[in-house]
């Protein structure tokens, strides 16, 4: 399957601070991204999907202010957790498929923001 | 809005036993199923995916869909301890083309 690299792996971040993760496609090139968040316990929800070349498309609720998006190559996608808050602290995954076939998730990255 | 409930958790098994886990949802569209396991602090792995009525085979893992009764199940044969984690089924298509999570089945296999 194709592979997703995501950095880092975990962050811990002052109140107020930006954070950016990236997710590198390392075997294939990735026009698209999609990128999802999971709270304790919860199931993973998708944030939005990011376009190389173009604007990002956020789900319902997403403040695309606050999570800022870039795709700027067909290898490497990022996204930066703006002004943080205790309560963004969350598990942050990306992901290369929409999910039609099967989709293969980067490592994950445990935002803390104290 | 799409929904994906699974049995409620958590589940413990003893070694050697087999794991029932199972999953409704609610888009009768769905075209695409898959479970997934995480480990605790991990990233979801894809475990199986199934996209039509019947049963799907792989090693000790066993999917089953029923389209007509919006229902996929995972049967893991010879539990190990190895396979503690919680799985998640994730279901793709219908009104909306994206992939809609559970929230997860705890298993717990016991040595």
């Amino acid at each position: 399957g194709a592979v997703v690299s995501q950095h880092p792996s975990w962050v811990i971040c002052k109140s107020g601070t930006s954070v950016k993760i990236e997710c590198r496609s390392l075997d294939f090139q990735a026009t698209t991204m999609f990128w999802y968040r999971q709270f304790p316990k919860q199931s993973l929800m998708l944030m939005a999907t990011s376009n190389e070349g173009s604007k990002a498309t956020y789900e319902q609720g997403v403040e695309k202010d606050k999570f800022l998006i870039n795709h700027a190559s067909l290898t490497l996608s990022t996204l930066t957790v703006t002004s943080a808050h205790p309560e963004d602290s969350s598990f942050y995954i990306c992901s290369d498929s929409p999910g039609d076939t099967e989709a293969f998730f980067g490592q994950g990255t445990r935002l803390t923001v104290v | 809005q799409k929904e994906v409930e699974q049995n409620s958790g958590p589940l413990s098994v003893p070694e050697g036993a087999i794991a029932s886990l199972n999953c409704t949802y609610s888009d009768r569209g769905s075209q695409s199923f898959f479970w997934y396991r995480q480990y605790s602090g991990k990233s979801p792995e894809l475990i199986m995916s199934i996209y039509s009525n019947g049963d799907k085979e792989d090693g000790r893992f066993t999917a089953q869909l029923n389209k007509a009764s919006q229902y996929v199940s995972l049967l893991i044969r010879d539990s190990q301890p190895s396979d503690s984690a919680t799985y998640l089924c994730a279901v793709w298509g219908g009104s909306n083309y994206k992939l809609t999570f559970g929230k997860g089945t705890l298993l717990t296999v016991n040595p």
